[in-house]
């Protein structure tokens, strides 16, 4: 069975860092692509950013672009999100999923919650 | 990068079909079959449910089905049944430098 656990997530002020990490098994991880998915309280669902197989390509919605880096380590099935930076509008249910279908996430995690406030 | 445009709420009785819209542009949804769709159940991760515009990943009902015509691309729940009430999202490859992007989100109640 896939299963993907988020950790990390919390409180931080503005100005803050906190890295997310998630935890795969049930598949071999070095296989598919890696997103990162943040959904705002009561809002809708973005696509943050993706890692390759080799993490040799990464790819950013502009908002965090700069500020967050995507990573793996395929030798411990896990997928990271350092968050430098953090803003108020950074605060989200962040979900860790994978591109296993053509261009689409067939699994995902439960989510992290991170707050940014003071 | 504006989210892809669906209707908020769409609601139908049990059995009725319903159709939720996903509208973008000629670089994303006109311009890649590579669309999505995702229900998401009240504090759950989302679910994939229809890729590259049509596809059923197994063990998703066949009530679902997704169809796409110029930049707008479709998702058809026929028979609709109490338990399909959730929100709704589609996803699109884009041509941009970040490569992909969701939809705005619709609400479907079963009435």
């Amino acid at each position: 069975e896939v299963q993907l656990v988020e950790s990390g997530g919390g409180l931080v002020q503005p100005g803050g860092s906190l890295r997310l990490s998630c935890a795969a098994s049930g598949f071999t991880f070095s296989e598919p692509w890696m997103i990162w998915v943040r959904q705002a309280p009561g809002k809708g669902l973005e696509w943050v950013t993706n890692i390759n197989q080799d993490g040799s390509a990464k790819f950013y919605v502009d908002s965090v672009r700069g500020r967050f880096t995507i990573s793996r380590d395929n030798d411990k099935n896990s997928l990271y999100l350092q968050m430098n930076s953090l803003r108020a509008e950074d605060t989200a249910v962040y979900y860790c999923a994978r591109d296993g279908k053509p261009h689409a996430a067939d699994s995902w995690g439960q989510g992290t919650l991170v707050t940014v406030s003071s | 990068q504006s989210a892809l445009t669906q209707p908020a709420s769409v609601s139908g009785s049990p059995g009725q079909s319903i159709t939720i819209s996903c509208t973008g542009t000629s670089s994303d949804v006109g311009g890649s079959n590579s669309v999505s769709w995702y229900q998401q159940y009240p504090g759950k991760g989302p679910k994939l449910i229809i890729y590259e515009v049509t596809n059923r990943p197994s063990g998703v009902p066949d009530r679902f089905s997704g169809s796409k015509s110029g930049n707008t691309a479709s998702l058809t729940i026929s028979g609709l049944q109490a338990e399909d009430e959730a929100d709704y999202y589609c996803r699109s490859h884009t041509g941009s430098s970040a490569p992909y992007l969701f939809g705005s989100g619709t609400k479907v109640t079963v009435l």
